[in-house]
């Protein structure tokens, strides 16, 4: 099975900041990756597929990038509303569903 | 509106079986376009799938954990049911239902359920 690894697993960062988040696959998976949000009490929520493409209704701070092995999550421009929890997935050959380990932003 | 909503104990003691069921609305479960998944959160730790229904009935599971899980699907209630027995503390987690499109990605969460494994 495809491992994924996300780095940082913890951030502290003000509002405004620029944030980037890497996804690192244990094979190659082209470009079939995933990104999420979590908060507590909160409904998850989608935000990027297919490694770049944003889901509707994503704020256009929100940015993937990378395709193989690496991908990256950007969030330009830090907002209060984005402390939370990011996972990232692989959605290429499922079943098994693959999910990151999991980077949780939080206020500085 | 289009949500899945978790219903379930919120306490089960050790040893006991779990039985969660995710109930749809505002599509249908055998959607071709979609299948429903079980994926569960141990507090403070990563996102850990357990199982999918496809809508044509086929299932799949966790290798680590399909001795003690099975999935069903209940259409005419619009329900998909997760049962999982032998239960640890270790399984405390919020179980989320999750609805997961054809490009595999889980487009539509519920808001998940906590259960704790306490005697």
């Amino acid at each position: 099975d495809i491992q994924l690894t996300q780095s940082p697993s913890f951030l502290s960062a003000s509002v405004g900041d620029r944030v980037t988040i890497t996804c690192r696959a244990s094979q190659g998976i082209s470009s079939y990756l995933a990104w999420y949000q979590l908060k507590p009490g909160k409904v998850p929520k989608l935000l990027i597929y297919a490694a770049s493409t944003l889901q509707s209704g994503v704020p256009s701070r929100f940015s993937g990038s990378g395709s193989g092995t690496e991908f990256t999550l950007t969030i330009t421009s830090l907002q209060p509303e984005d402390f939370a929890t990011y996972y990232c997935q692989e959605h290429n050959r499922y079943p098994p569903f693959t999910f990151g380990g999991g980077t949780k932003v939080e206020i500085k | 509106q289009v949500t899945l909503k978790e219903s379930g104990p919120v306490l089960v003691k050790p040893t006991e079986t779990l039985t969660l069921t995710c109930t749809v609305s505002g599509f249908s479960v055998t959607n071709v376009r979609m299948g429903i998944s079980w994926i569960r959160q141990p507090p403070g730790k990563a996102l850990e799938w357990l199982a999918h229904m496809f809508s044509n009935d086929a299932k799949s599971y966790s290798t680590s954990l399909k001795d003690r899980v099975t999935i069903s699907k209940d259409t005419s209630k619009s329900q998909v049911v997760l049962t999982m027995t032998d239960m640890d503390p270790i399984d405390t987690a919020t179980y989320f239902c999750a609805r997961v499109d054809f490009g595999g990605t889980v487009d539509l969460w519920g808001q998940g359920a906590l259960v704790t494994v306490s005697s």
